[in-house]
């Protein structure tokens, strides 16, 4: 069946050194989010793609964290430099919003990133 | 604006008894409610959702939810627990076909045998 994938799942790194993170969306899902977890925060909207275009990173640190769709089956999301602060689970989330319809949204496994 | 109270931060139960999980929320237009269910290092699943239609949702097994205006609640039940049950469950609110999902902070279902 149809699933959003993420790569790599697990990603240890050194304050300091860029991070970039992977997802494909389900072929055919136009919108693409991408989601932070912690224990302190849970889950926190970073950014929203519609149609490979960003409507809504307002969640995301500007000065450090980028994200991009260079086509749609691969949204990326950078972080450089990384702190260890950003140490959590970040999730893709892949959905094709009917008209009137409810907003469903398709999660990936996530990748977990330590920064050390 | 849009909030969501998920009253339980753990919830424990023996096999085969129900489950209550209950979410109250709190929206200035006509809200759509999911439930998303997430076991240890997966992502999230969606187990249902409520979109105006039915006030009775069923989802996948074997969960259900009622919508409750009056109560603003969305509580999810499921009449026997199961091992396999035993995960993170999360109360989603947005405002109509919004895509901004609003979570609750979880809550922890531990199943006992």
């Amino acid at each position: 069946d149809a699933r959003v994938t993420q790569t790599p799942r697990h990603k240890v790194t050194e304050m300091g050194q860029e991070v970039t993170m992977r997802c494909q969306p389900i072929l055919g899902h136009n919108t693409v989010f991408w989601y932070r977890q912690t224990m302190m925060q849970g889950l926190e909207l970073l950014a929203y793609f519609r149609n490979r275009a960003p409507l809504d990173d307002s969640g995301m640190p500007k000065d450090r964290f980028s994200a991009e769709m260079p086509d749609a089956t691969l949204a990326t999301l950078k972080i450089q430099p990384s702190e260890p602060r950003d140490s959590a689970v970040y999730f893709c989330a892949s959905g094709l919003p009917g008209q009137g319809e409810s907003y469903e949204q398709y999660f990936g496994p996530g990748t977990r990133l330590t920064v050390t | 604006a849009q909030s969501v109270t998920q009253l339980d931060s753990h919830v424990s139960v023996s096999e085969g008894t129900p489950v209550l999980l209950r979410c109250n929320y709190s929206s200035s237009y006509s809200p759509s409610l999911f439930w998303y269910v997430q076991h240890p290092n997966k992502g999230l699943q969606l187990l249902l959702k409520y979109t105006s239609a039915a006030t009775l949702v069923k989802g996948i097994n074997g969960f259900e939810a009622e919508f409750k205006k009056s109560e603003t609640s969305f509580h999810l039940t499921k009449p026997s627990a199961h091992m396999s049950d035993a995960a993170e469950y999360f109360c989603v609110v947005s405002e109509g076909s919004s895509y901004k999902l609003i979570f609750g902070s979880g809550t922890r279902l531990l199943v006992r045998p």
